[in-house]
């Protein structure tokens, strides 16, 4: 039982590029989330999915894509990569049974020069 | 949208003692949630609380949700090294559409 594993831990990026971070969880949790981490701003909700077939915008969803083909999968995607996307990305699930208690992966950090 | 206050940014104690963090929120929420990130990693949960006034440990921490359901506190008993780290508060109040909703953190250090 891994949990929540996140890839990559790290990523450089030139402006405009475009990439994927991956997280996948073998829980079978419903409810998974993806969170971008900045010094002082504490963590802020990118998007999330309530389950496969289904997402929605959190807090800062700009500049960010997602989708959810499968319920283990949800991939975050940066189509151009921007400098004020430099950010500790995590991605997070839970049963959403109402126990709103989230498991964190150990985190992708992105840099975009 | 809510908003979950946690201050002072930074705290600096002497390793062996007690340390006490408050979140405060204008809205009230039906659960609270304690989580530490250890430098590198992600946020794990250490307490979780779902009833005002509930009183949970947690080895050397203890966590109490607000009687008006509108903050909670942390407190670490005989602090040790290893309780570096950020601290995050986080509420939840169930209803459509809700999603967890984090304070800022409080980095901690501990001196040797």
């Amino acid at each position: 039982n891994a949990g929540v594993t996140q890839t990559p831990k790290f990523q450089v990026l030139k402006t405009g590029q475009s990439m994927t971070l991956q997280c996948a969880q073998d829980m079978n949790h419903e409810y998974m989330s993806w969170y971008r981490q900045d010094p002082g701003m504490g963590l802020r909700l990118i998007h999330y999915s309530v389950g496969a077939g289904i997402t929605d915008q959190g807090e800062v969803p700009n500049g960010y894509n997602v989708s959810r083909s499968t319920t283990e999968d949800f991939p975050l995607r940066l189509l151009s990569a921007a400098p004020s996307q430099t950010s500790v990305y995590f991605c997070a699930s839970n049963t959403g049974s109402g126990a709103n208690v989230l498991t964190f992966g150990a985190g992708s950090r992105l840099t975009v020069l | 949208g809510q908003q979950l206050n946690q201050s002072p940014q930074s705290m600096f104690i002497q390793e062996g003692e007690d340390v006490s963090m408050n979140c405060t929120s204008s809205s009230i929420f039906n659960t609270w949630l304690w989580y530490k990130q250890d430098p590198g990693e992600g946020p794990v949960l250490l307490i979780a609380l779902y009833k005002a006034g509930e009183l949970t440990s947690n080895g050397r921490l203890t966590a109490q949700f607000g009687i008006t359901r509108k903050d909670s506190f942390l407190n670490i008993s005989a602090s040790i090294p290893s309780d570096v780290g950020i601290y995050f508060c986080a509420g939840f109040y169930t209803g459509a559409n809700s999603k967890l909703t984090f304070g800022k953190g409080i980095t901690l250090s501990v001196r040797p």
